[in-house]
């Protein structure tokens, strides 16, 4: 039922070291893939993205890495800051289409400093 | 430069009670969404509207309506609240469906 998961709840890491939130999809006509960050009180905000004709996205401190075969994106944040506490979404879409965005169920990361 | 708003941020209803969840962009973006997150899971889609007078439903409608009476404003309408629909509800909006989406604060609502 649930098309996109993210099976850890929750991450802690060590501020400066290197996080990965993983996430796998079950859909493999999905071809737009994304991650939101999301602070407490606030709505989730676009972080970054991938295209399924790419393996990996760079943005800064954000990568993004794809494997197709085996249906999984992970973002690493190198090096990770206590301003990366928040929850972490990725959501995948396919094709185009309002009603075409999937959501996981997230993933609560702490930067401990 | 607002971006997405909501009201209310927080409301408890009483099961049966009707409310409106408002939402509002200052973006002039054409499309907008109206999500839920339920405790442990990912948001859903409830409705959405490509423009003006123009909405549909996403996966999960039952126990809501929607109007789209401006580019601006997009109202989510509860009838007869049940505890189901207990979650917090997000507003978000998009320039088009290629874009990404912009989202507002959310409304946590209490049905008891």
């Amino acid at each position: 039922d649930q098309q996109v998961k993210q099976n850890s709840p929750s991450l802690s890491v060590q501020e400066g070291r290197i996080s990965i939130l993983n996430c796998d999809y079950t859909n493999s006509m999905f071809d737009y893939f994304l991650w939101y960050k999301k602070y407490p009180a606030e709505g989730p905000t676009f972080l970054i993205s991938i295209s399924s004709i790419k393996d990996k996205n760079e943005d800064g401190r954000f990568t993004v890495f794809l494997n197709k075969s085996a249906k999984h994106l992970s973002l690493h944040i190198v090096p990770s800051q206590p301003g990366d506490s928040a929850v972490y979404f990725c959501a995948a879409s396919e094709g185009t289409g309002a009603n075409n965005l999937f959501f996981g169920t997230g993933t609560r990361l702490t930067v401990i400093p | 430069n607002a971006g997405v708003t909501q009201t209310p941020k927080f409301r408890i209803l009483k099961i049966g009670q009707s409310m409106t969840l408002q939402c509002a962009q200052d973006m002039n973006h054409n499309y907008m969404y109206w999500y839920r997150q339920d405790p442990g899971m990912g948001l859903k889609l409830i409705y959405y509207s490509v423009g003006a007078g123009i909405t549909d439903k996403g996966e999960v409608p039952n126990g809501y309506n929607v109007s789209r009476s401006t580019t601006e404003d997009f109202p989510l309408r509860l009838e007869l609240a049940a505890p189901s629909q207990t979650s917090v509800y997000f507003c978000a909006s998009s320039y088009s469906e290629y874009e990404t989406q912009y989202f507002g604060p959310g409304t946590r609502l209490l049905v008891l």
